[in-house]
């Protein structure tokens, strides 16, 4: 258990769909990582928070959103969704965002768009 | 990030030490080696990481060439639970690019 939790493990929406994805990082965590895993791109980088603000975006489509709340918990916005949206999204965080120090990823949140 | 290259697959003997090969021939001196598996879907899992000295964990070892450009984890008993995919990641950044890894299937 990497003490970060994720939220919902699975979830099945239809395509148009908006849906929330949450994740709670380690405790002392500030920095938050969302990544997706998808079949054919691997894992990929979306973007990443520190104490609530932004740090790093990757590729992250428009039509995808992030947010650090006060409490260090981090939501990810998928709007409009599409079949190819299909995919595990991790949730990862670490102590500071340097590259000494170590990210411990969530078990994910499987998203099925059918 | 650096380039890494790993080889796609490979097998090894339960109880036996798994030696996972790593090239990094384009790494800048101050990106770091990182190694960490995922299993079967779940998220990954760090194992460990170097600059330039080798490192030693619970979970395993790092061996880092003295010119930086290949390094190799070891996994010193590994068990059927250790078969997962291996990441290797040179990087001076916080953002990890993952490859594609190698397979390692540990076999009884």
């Amino acid at each position: 258990d990497s003490g970060v939790t994720q939220t919902p493990k699975h979830l099945i929406t239809a395509t148009g769909q908006r849906v929330t994805l949450r994740c709670s990082p380690r405790s002392g965590d500030l920095s938050v990582y969302w990544y997706q895993q998808s079949l054919d791109q691997g894992l990929q980088f979306l973007i990443q928070y520190y104490n609530g603000e932004e740090r790093a975006k990757g590729n992250i489509l428009e039509r995808f959103s992030a947010q650090q709340f006060p409490d260090l918990h981090s939501e990810l916005n998928l709007s409009s969704l599409e079949l190819g949206d299909s995919a595990l999204y991790f949730c990862a965080s670490s102590v500071g965002y340097t590259e000494r120090n170590t990210i411990y990823f969530g078990e994910g949140s499987w998203l099925t768009v059918v | 990030d650096a380039k890494t290259t790993q080889p796609t697959s490979m097998d090894c003997a339960e109880g036996r030490a798994a030696n996972l090969p790593c090239n990094h021939s384009t790494i800048s001196g101050n990106e770091y080696v990182y190694w960490y598996r995922q299993i079967h879907s779940q998220g990954p899992q760090y194992i460990i990481h170097g600059l330039k000295n080798n490192e030693t964990n619970e979970m395993a070892s790092l061996i880092i060439t003295e010119d930086r450009k290949s390094s190799t984890l070891i996994l010193p008993h590994a068990t059927l639970r250790d078969t997962a995919v291996y990441y290797c990641i040179a990087s001076n950044d916080y953002k990890l690019s993952f490859g594609a890894g190698t397979t390692v299937t540990v076999r009884a």
